[in-house]
């Protein structure tokens, strides 16, 4: 199987930050990663597909990059809404999701 | 609008069975690929099984396999999950999510991807 580890596993952050998450596979995973966000309560959105695709509708100021086993997400400047957890997930064989990463003000 | 929903869950003891359903809508369910996807409560997002759009290939996680088995009806816009053996560790939200891929009818299918649409889940708790 391979694991997912994403740092760090809280962020404390203010609005108008830059902040970058890392998550690292046990194995390559090629450029098959996505990103998603989740607010309590709520599923899980998805955010960035295949490393650095932006889904439609995400605010440009998210972005991925990375390859292999080593990724990261960033939002440019935070916004108030971006507060929530974020999880990656590798999709190269079958699936599996990073622990998460919340980020909090 | 792509809308999923599910139903089926609820309060069962260990090693006992449920049968989750969800009835997809707003976009042609034959063609694209499902999954399930569970969250324990306060944890982080766990992959479940996925099936093919042709209902031909399955997948599941190693904690899952032997005991849940994954399907669909093409003929009712409706993916199942028949969860067998329940455990205590089974205790969470159930998802419902799609794969986002196009597929035709003879189409090969690669393998579970990443889930453009999600359901709101249904809950499981596994207690004696």
């Amino acid at each position: 199987d391979i694991q997912l580890t994403q740092s760090p596993s809280t962020l404390s952050a203010s609005v108008g930050d830059r902040v970058t998450i890392t998550c690292r596979a046990s194995q390559s995973v090629s450029d098959w990663l996505a990103w998603y966000q989740q607010k309590p309560g709520k599923a899980p959105q998805l955010l960035i597909y295949k490393t650095s695709s932006l889904e439609s509708a995400v605010p440009s100021r998210f972005s991925g990059s990375g390859s292999g086993a080593e990724f990261t997400l960033t939002i440019s400047t935070l916004q108030p809404d971006d507060f929530a957890t974020y999880y990656c997930q590798q999709y190269n064989t079958f699936s599996t999701f990073g622990q998460g990463t919340k980020l909090e003000i | 609008e792509v809308q999923l929903l599910e139903s089926g869950g609820g309060f069962i003891q260990p090693g006992g069975s449920l049968r989750l359903s969800c009835v997809a809508s707003g976009f042609t369910f034959n063609s694209h690929a499902m999954s399930w996807v569970r969250q324990a409560p306060g944890k982080g997002l766990e992959w479940v099984s996925s099936v093919s759009h042709s209902d031909v290939y399955t997948y599941y996680a190693d904690s899952v396999k032997g005991r849940f088995t994954i399907s669909r009806d093409n003929s009712k816009n409706t993916v199942f999950l028949e969860m067998n053996s329940l455990r205590a560790e089974d205790t969470a939200l159930y998802y419902c999510a799609r794969d986002p891929h196009y597929y035709e009818r003879n189409s090969y299918f690669r393998g579970p991807s990443f889930f453009d649409y999600w359901g709101q889940g249904t809950l499981v708790t596994v207690s004696s």
